[in-house]
């Protein structure tokens, strides 16, 4: 089966850096994706790891560990517009290709 | 980069009616899509994985013959919801795997609202 752990809510201020965790099980696995969801609207692709280590992509990153079942999503210079949900998703290996989504972590940028 | 439309994006009907909604993929060829659907303040939960020309794998819980899906084409699929009920008022996403891509892509999904 598959499990999917994130903290709820996080609070930063504008300028700072985040990091947001996850912790994941899955009876097998095909690469991590990171999704970025504002309120109302479909999910943004960010990021995706299927090799351990670090991704880099602008003022995002994301970090995948598989044998520790953990990726975190870095986020630098936050900016209000990066107030939003974010969403680890494990594609199982024995799924069709769909993603397993958790609740979420939902991010608040404050001046 | 590869873009899934969906129609309409958001749509008003009265309780017992059913409603079509589209999902397309602009630019590329999507072999498999999926449906998701997610209520206010929770994760997007897998309805249903449609395959090009074979019949829809509906996940566990979702009933087959309330939600119907097509996949007609390389570039469209289809979910219509039957005899939709308040409680079927959700936000319906779909999204696409497009062969050779390590994303998946999503439609700007469609706010149903059932009265």
């Amino acid at each position: 089966g598959q499990n999917i752990d994130q903290p709820t809510e996080m609070t930063a201020t504008e300028g700072a850096i985040v990091q947001i965790n996850c912790t994941y099980q899955t009876s097998g696995f095909n690469g991590l994706f990171w999704y970025q969801q504002h309120a109302g609207e479909a999910p943004t692709f960010l990021s995706y790891n299927v090799l351990d280590g670090l991704e880099e992509k602008g003022r995002f990153s994301s970090f995948l560990s598989r044998s520790k079942g953990y990726s975190y999503l870095l986020l630098k210079e936050l900016q209000m517009k990066d107030s939003a949900s974010y969403l680890c998703a494990p594609r199982p290996i024995e799924s069709q290709g769909n993603l397993i989504f958790g609740k979420g972590t939902k991010l608040s940028v404050k001046p | 980069g590869a873009v899934v439309s969906q129609h309409p994006s958001w749509v008003i009907c009265k309780s017992g009616t059913s409603v079509k909604i589209e999902c397309r993929s602009l630019d590329f060829q999507a072999t498999t899509m999926f449906w998701y659907r997610q209520f206010p303040k929770q994760s997007l939960m897998l309805m249903a994985t449609s395959n090009e020309g074979s019949k829809a794998t509906y996940e566990q819980g979702v009933e087959k013959d309330k939600f119907l899906i097509n996949h007609a084409s390389l570039t469209l699929s289809t979910l219509t919801v039957t005899s939709a009920h308040p409680e079927d008022s959700s936000f319906y996403i779909c999204s696409a795997d497009g062969q050779g891509y390590n994303e998946q892509f999503f439609g700007p999904g469609t706010r149903l609202t059932v009265l």
